[in-house]
């Protein structure tokens, strides 16, 4: 059965510190998928990667993939209230469709 | 980037009746996927939308439940059928593009039943 899991589910952080959310998959995936969620919204689109290595960076977010362990991070850095939401990993087992993490809730205090 | 519109944005029911989502994308579609969100919890697959023939169910959803449609690209409907409070939840549409690695989402449809 795959298994996609994040750690941690729930952060509470501090603005101006950093932080890492990990996300483990229990099969191969072809790519894997960041996203955001606000409260009462729908998902929004961070980063897609596609291949072993691959790094990407958007404001204070980056997002690194190691195909070979099965884990991708997302990497804030210096965070802001701004970026309180909660975060989504996702691979994509096979025909295309997305199977989600649990997600993270992070907070983020002034 | 594509643009998809769910409708209605939520809505609430009453126990044993059928509400119809209906989500369409602006732009060449290859996949469409429905996807249902519990509240507090994280995005489970309902089931794929295949273009004039029927869905792909995932383990646990069944068609006399969430019959779906997509008559053609970029058009498809989900129903939840004989409705109970455990239906209560988002409901969200999902589509890749042509040419696209990236999954877009509608912004769901949030269902209360009572």
């Amino acid at each position: 059965e795959l298994k996609v899991e994040q750690n941690p589910l729930f952060l509470s952080m501090q603005e101006g510190k950093n932080y890492t959310i990990y996300c483990n998959y229990s099969t191969t995936s072809d790519r894997l998928y960041w996203y955001r969620q606000d409260p009462g919204k729908s998902l929004e689109s961070l980063f897609v990667l596609l291949s072993n290595g691959a790094v990407k960076q958007e404001g204070r977010l980056m997002a690194s993939l190691d195909t070979k362990a099965r884990l991708s991070t997302l990497h804030i850095t210096a965070a802001v209230h701004d970026l309180s939401a909660t975060y989504f990993c996702a691979v994509v087992p096979g025909a295309q469709k997305l199977v989600f993490g649990q997600g993270t809730r992070l907070t983020i205090n002034p | 980037s594509a643009v998809i519109s769910q409708k209605p944005s939520r809505d609430i029911c009453q126990r044993g009746t059928s509400l119809t989502i209906q989500c369409q994308v602006d732009s060449q579609v290859t996949m469409m996927f429905w996807y249902r969100q519990q509240p507090g919890q994280s995005l489970t697959l309902i089931a794929t939308a295949n273009q004039g023939s029927e869905a792909t169910y995932e383990s646990g959803f069944v068609i006399d439940k969430f019959p779906i449609s997509r008559p053609n690209l970029t058009f498809s409907t989900l129903t939840v059928s004989n409705m109970s409070p455990e239906d209560s939840s988002i409901y969200l549409c999902s589509a890749i593009l042509q040419g696209n690695t990236e999954a877009f989402f509608g912004q769901g449809t949030r269902l209360t039943v009572v």
